[in-house]
């Protein structure tokens, strides 16, 4: 089946600091990507929708300033989280999906953020 | 605001009974429709798709749709304790898969 591999699994850093997360699909491309966060004991929401070639598509609210994707190929998505801050701290993940817009999404393994 | 709704439970049943979660999407232009397993600190893992209206069967799962109700269902048969988890419901209209905020099943040995 699809396989989405995101790495690191987890990382600290200091407060101002940049971090970069990255998303690969093993055994399948993907044009489009998402990356979404999740708050202890809350739902995942979507953050993004990076799209190979172009630029992300952000959701409300979600700074594209401080959230940089970058989509350079059909198995590389990129999310750095610029200038970290203690609110940036949470569980991010990304996913992407082998066939058709309405088939299922599959998920890496999650980036759980700590910012110091 | 498109959304999905469950109940946040928790949602406690004996090992080897039926556990019934249900979800709500506010928009009706959702195509397709998903239940995803949720352990703690762990990413979502998908358990069933499901795209027209009825039940499907996979295993001891059963999904079900109801799109005049605007209306999604997880049956597990024959729970057992390694089910314990949380269980994410999500609805597709444009290819966004937008998340419910999931319920939390325990099921107790």
């Amino acid at each position: 089946g699809a396989v989405v591999s995101q790495h690191p699994s987890r990382v600290i850093c200091k407060s101002g600091t940049s971090v970069k997360i990255e998303c690969r699909s093993l055994d399948f491309q993907a044009t489009t990507m998402f990356w979404y966060r999740q708050f202890p004991k809350q739902s995942l929401m979507l953050m993004a929708t990076s799209n190979e070639g172009s630029k992300a598509t952000y959701e409300q609210g979600v700074e594209k300033d401080k959230f940089l994707i970058n989509h350079a190929s059909l198995t590389l998505s990129t999310l750095t989280v610029t200038s970290a801050h203690p609110e940036d701290s949470s569980f991010y993940i990304c996913s992407a999906r082998e066939g058709q817009a309405n088939s299922p999404l599959h998920f890496g393994n999650g980036t759980r953020l700590t910012v110091t | 605001q498109k959304e999905v709704e469950q109940n946040s439970g928790p949602l406690s049943v004996p090992e080897g009974a039926i556990a019934s979660l249900n979800c709500t999407y506010s928009d009706r232009g959702s195509q397709s429709f998903f239940w995803y397993r949720q352990y703690s600190g762990k990413s979502p893992e998908l358990i069933m798709s499901i795209y027209s209206n009825g039940d499907k069967e996979d295993g001891r799962f059963t999904a079900q749709l109801n799109k005049a109700s605007q209306y999604v269902s997880l049956l597990i048969r024959d729970s057992q304790p390694s089910d314990s988890a949380t269980y994410l419901c999500a609805a597709s209209n444009t290819g966004k898969l937008i998340f419910g905020q999931g319920t939390t099943l325990q099921v107790k040995p």
